[in-house]
């Protein structure tokens, strides 16, 4: 079946530090990829998505590059802000009828000023 | 404003007394979905709808129910609560039609924090 493996967090970082969170898969087929992230109290968005082998996702800074050979998407931002502090989750999906969609078991962030 | 709402956002019970949370979304997308998220365990789907009155199990539907008689709408059912379904839930949504299956985005709703006593 598919999964995702994410890192286990809690991950703490000071404010401007780099940041990674891996994140790989096992997939039937050739997955989409994708970036969700829960702020504390809300529901989860999407953050960026990957839909082909060496795509790049970004957005607010954040950025995964879909990784066929690694089954990897592991997301980087260069320099974290206080309010990047969330949970967040990698997700997979493949295409046809049905779109499942199987979910890592999150990494919290913490980035303190 | 495009959103999934879920009610109540959190609720307190006992055991055995049945229980309904309400998801709507006023996107009219056609799949809609339950989640539950513990921790450690990340996100489980426990029902899916593709469409009004097509539903079908997640990887743990058992002791929910769930019903699609209109497209905004999927409640999700616990006829007797038990402890173990304390737990933070999610519904989410989708359009089918936008793009093909690889770019679909799903649209979470804040959540409901149930407690089972």
């Amino acid at each position: 079946g598919n999964s995702v493996t994410q890192m286990e967090g809690p991950v703490t970082l000071s404010e401007e530090a780099f940041l990674t969170i891996n994140c790989t898969y096992t997939a039937t087929g050739y997955p989409s990829l994708f970036w969700y992230v829960q702020y504390p109290g809300e529901g989860l968005q999407l953050l960026l998505k990957a839909t082909k082998a060496d795509d790049k996702g970004s957005n607010k800074g954040f950025e995964a590059t879909y990784r066929k050979e690694t089954t990897s998407f592991h997301l980087e931002k260069g320099s974290v802000q206080v309010s990047d502090s969330a949970v967040y989750f990698c997700a997979l999906t493949l295409s046809g009828g049905y779109q499942k969609v199987t979910f890592g078991t999150g990494t919290k962030l913490q980035v303190i000023p | 404003e495009a959103q999934v709402t879920q009610n109540p956002r959190y609720l307190i019970t006992v055991t055995g007394k049945k229980l309904t949370v309400t998801c709507s979304q006023n996107m009219n997308h056609e799949y809609m979905s339950w989640y539950r998220q513990d921790p450690g365990l990340g996100l489980r789907q426990i029902y899916y709808s593709m469409n009004v009155e097509v539903t079908d199990k997640g990887d743990v539907p058992e002791g929910y129910k769930v019903s699609r008689k209109e497209k905004r709408n999927f409640p999700l059912i616990l006829e007797s609560p038990s402890p173990n379904q304390t737990s933070l839930y999610f519904c989410a949504s989708s359009d089918q039609k936008s793009g093909t299956a690889r770019n679909y985005e799903q649209y979470f709703g804040p959540g409901t924090r149930l407690t089972v006593t």
